[in-house]
């Protein structure tokens, strides 16, 4: 099985910070990776997919980047709605898995 | 718009069995792979298992092969998972999701405890 390792697993940051998340995979995964946020007691949602491709809707201070084997996550400039819990996940090949999770807080 | 409902889940007792289920609309669902995703409680996301639209291609995570069975009712838009021998570890909030290797749409959970 892929595992996939996210750092850090929680943040604490301001609103107009810049941020970064990295999820790294234990082999070679090439783009086949998605991150989601996830809000408390809410379900998740597709942020990016193949790694740096923007889903329909979400601002475009989200962006994602990396292949291989290491990926980030990079929100420009933080609004008070994306302080969640952000999660990396393999798309290359089952059983599909998710990273342990990147807790987002305000400072 | 899509919309995924998920039932089913409470209380059981460790050894026991429970059957969940999604019904889903808003899409057509026959032409999905859907998906079973839990989180057991402060902790991340666990892919469960997956049958393909038609349904020939069904998948596990090695820890319930062999105890949770996935199936799905295209005529009633809506797919099951049955848990047989549950065990404590099993306690998680259960997620419907759809698509293959990229759940592009969740339910709102359902959950299920372990104890005794």
């Amino acid at each position: 099985d892929i595992q996939m390792t996210q750092s850090p697993s929680s943040l604490s940051a301001s609103v107009g910070d810049r941020v970064n998340i990295t999820c790294r995979a234990s082999q070679s995964i090439s783009r086949y990776l998605i991150w989601y946020q996830q809000k408390a007691g809410k379900a998740p949602k597709v942020l990016i997919y193949a790694a740096s491709s923007l889903q329909t809707g979400v601002p475009s201070r989200f962006s994602g980047s990396g292949s291989g084997t290491d990926f980030t996550l990079t929100i420009s400039s933080l609004e008070p709605e994306d302080f969640a819990t952000y999660h990396c996940q393999q798309s290359y090949n089952t059983p599909w898995t998710f990273g342990q999770g990147t807790k987002l807080e305000i400072k | 718009e899509v919309h995924l409902v998920e039932s089913g889940g409470r209380l059981v007792k460790p050894g026991g069995s429970l059957r969940l289920s999604c019904t889903a609309s808003g899409f057509t669902f026959s032409s999905y792979t859907m998906n079973w995703v839990r989180q057991a409680p402060g902790k991340g996301l666990e892919w469960v298992s997956s049958i393909s639209s038609s349904p020939s291609n069904i998948y596990y995570v090695a820890s319930v092969k062999g105890r949770f069975t996935i199936s799905r009712d295209n005529a009633k838009n809506s797919v099951y998972l049955q848990m047989d021998s549950l065990r404590d570890e099993d306690t998680a909030v259960y997620f419907c999701a759809k698509g293959g290797a990229e759940f592009d749409s969740w339910g709102q959970g359902t959950l299920v405890t372990v104890s005794s």
